[in-house]
């Protein structure tokens, strides 16, 4: 069973501050790193593909970098605002032909006004 | 264009019954997944297939049946259902190089 860990579990950040996680991946049969952003009552939505070492990956405010070498990417988040409070989910693909993810347990965030 | 349509939204079970959990998707996509999400866990493979024809087990694939004989279609089949089988359960999509695209869940009780 692979590992895929994330950090913190929860966050409370104030609006308009910046934040970032983490995602802790093996570093071995690597094929991609997916960031997911999933509302509440809602279902998971992809925000990154990253498949580089090194990559980085943009989305408005929102940001991702990939360190495959060492098994870890991050997520930033500019300027944050009550709309991105959501559980953010990174996942694992590993190589191999085979296909699915394995999932981390993902970082809630709540931007508080 | 739907994107990924699960069928039903809700469903509960006796234990031992059987059923099966709908998939389409109607974006032409090869790979199609399985996932179930329960309380402190993360979301969890169960099944998956690359193309029409060819489906492999996931991380928890016990007591689940999958078929693929079309691309559009990807249902999963419970044979005996358990009360451990009570979960939140995900079908998911993604062309070539892209992230998944997710249906919206079935919630399953088995009682």
């Amino acid at each position: 069973i692979l590992n895929v860990e994330q950090s913190p579990q929860s966050l409370h950040v104030q609006e308009g501050d910046s934040t970032n996680f983490t995602c802790s991946f093996p570093s071995s049969n690597f094929y991609a790193l997916h960031w997911y952003r999933w509302e509440t009552a809602k279902s998971p939505e992809a925000l990154f593909v990253m498949t580089l070492n090194g990559d980085e990956k943009k989305k408005g405010r929102i940001s991702a970098t990939l360190n495959t070498k060492e098994g870890y990417s991050y997520l930033y988040i500019k300027g944050s605002q009550p709309e991105d409070s959501a559980t953010y989910l990174c996942a694992f693909h590993s190589g191999g032909g085979a296909d699915g993810l394995t999932f981390g347990k993902g970082t809630h965030l709540i931007i508080q006004p | 264009n739907a994107g990924v349509t699960q069928t039903p939204k809700f469903q509960v079970l006796k234990t031992g019954q059987s059923m099966t959990l709908q998939c389409a998707q109607d974006m032409n996509h090869e790979y199609m997944s399985w996932y179930r999400q329960d309380p402190g866990m993360g979301l969890r493979l169960i099944h998956y297939s690359v193309g029409a024809g060819i489906t492999d087990q996931g991380e928890v694939p016990n007591g689940y049946n999958v078929s693929r004989s079309t691309t559009e279609d990807f249902p999963l089949r419970l044979l005996l259902a358990a009360p451990s089988q009570t979960s939140v359960y995900f079908c998911a999509s993604r062309g070539q190089g892209g992230g998944y695209t997710f249906g919206s869940g079935t919630r399953l009780t088995v009682v």
